[in-house]
C-alpha cells in the first residue's frame, strides 16, 4: 500500500523559506514515477506547484518557478519542496502526491499539512 | 494557461438522484489529459476519473466521465450519502502545466 506523509514547520515567517518533506512508504521513489506538490489555500481550490522525476528532472508552475525548488532523496525514499520569500498568500494546505504512470493525474496523495505564513 | 470553469458552483440533490457536473476548458484539452477528483472536508483529494473516462482503482461504477475538446462531464448515476463532497476537474497541457477547476460542491437537498 503506497502511503505519502508530509512533514515540516506549520508556521513560517514572511520572507523566509518554506521547507516540506514527503516520506513515501510501500513504494520505491526510484521507480519510474513523478512526485509532486499541490497546495490549497484555506477554503479555496487546488494549485499545482510542480513535480520531480529524479535529481535532474523537474517541472514547476510558471507562476511559482522563481521561488520553487524540489529534490529527491532516494536513500530516505522521500522528496522535498522549498518555497522561498513566502508571504501570507502562500498560507495553504500542502499536499504531496504521486503522478499516475501513463496518465496526467495524481493517484496517491498525502493527508496534507497546513503551513501558515505569519510573523 | 488553460482555464477550467466548473458548473454549477453548488448542486443540491437527494440520495438516489443522478448528478451531472460540468467542466469547460478555455482551450481544447486532450481527453488523455483530463481528470476528476472528489474531496471531502479535511481530506486530500481522491482520484475518481483519469483520461476523461477511465475510473481509478476502487472507484464504484456509478461514477463515469465523458467529453472531449472543451466540454467534459462527471456523472454520478445514483447518489449515495458518501458522495456529497466537492468535485474538481484537472487538466494537463503541452506547456507541462496542470490546472484545476474551481470546484463544484455537491450538497444534500
Amino acid at each position: 500500500q503506497v502511503q505519502l506523509q508530509e512533514s515540516g514547520p506549520g508556521l513560517v515567517k514572511p520572507s523566509d523559506t518554506l521547507s516540506l518533506t514527503c516520506a513515501v512508504s510501500g513504494y520505491s521513489i526510484s521507480s519510474s514515477h513523478w512526485w509532486g506538490w499541490i497546495r490549497q489555500p484555506p477554503g479555496k481550490g487546488l494549485e499545482w506547484i510542480g513535480y520531480i522525476y529524479d535529481s535532474e528532472t523537474a517541472y514547476y508552475n510558471p507562476s511559482l518557478k522563481s521561488r520553487v525548488t524540489m529534490s529527491v532523496d532516494t536513500a530516505k525514499n522521500q522528496f522535498s519542496l522549498k518555497l522561498t520569500s513566502v508571504t501570507a498568500v502562500d498560507t495553504a494546505v500542502f499536499y504531496c502526491a504521486r503522478k499516475l504512470r501513463g496518465s496526467y493525474s495524481f493517484d496517491y496523495w498525502g493527508q496534507g499539512t497546513l503551513v501558515t505564513v505569519s510573523s | 494557461e488553460i482555464v477550467l470553469t466548473q458548473s454549477p458552483g453548488t448542486l443540491s440533490l437527494s440520495p438516489g438522484e443522478r448528478a451531472t457536473l460540468s467542466c469547460r476548458a478555455s482551450q481544447s484539452v486532450s481527453s488523455s489529459y483530463l481528470a476528476w477528483y472528489q474531496q471531502k472536508p479535511g481530506r486530500a483529494p481522491r482520484l475518481l476519473i483519469y483520461d476523461a473516462s477511465s475510473r481509478a482503482t476502487g472507484i464504484p461504477d456509478r461514477f463515469s466521465g465523458s467529453g472531449s475538446g472543451t466540454d467534459f462531464t462527471l456523472t454520478i448515476s445514483r447518489l449515495e450519502p458518501e458522495d456529497f463532497a466537492v468535485y474538481y476537474c484537472q487538466q494537463y497541457d503541452s506547456s507541462r502545466m496542470y490546472t484545476f477547476g474551481q470546484g463544484t460542491k455537491l450538497e444534500i437537498k
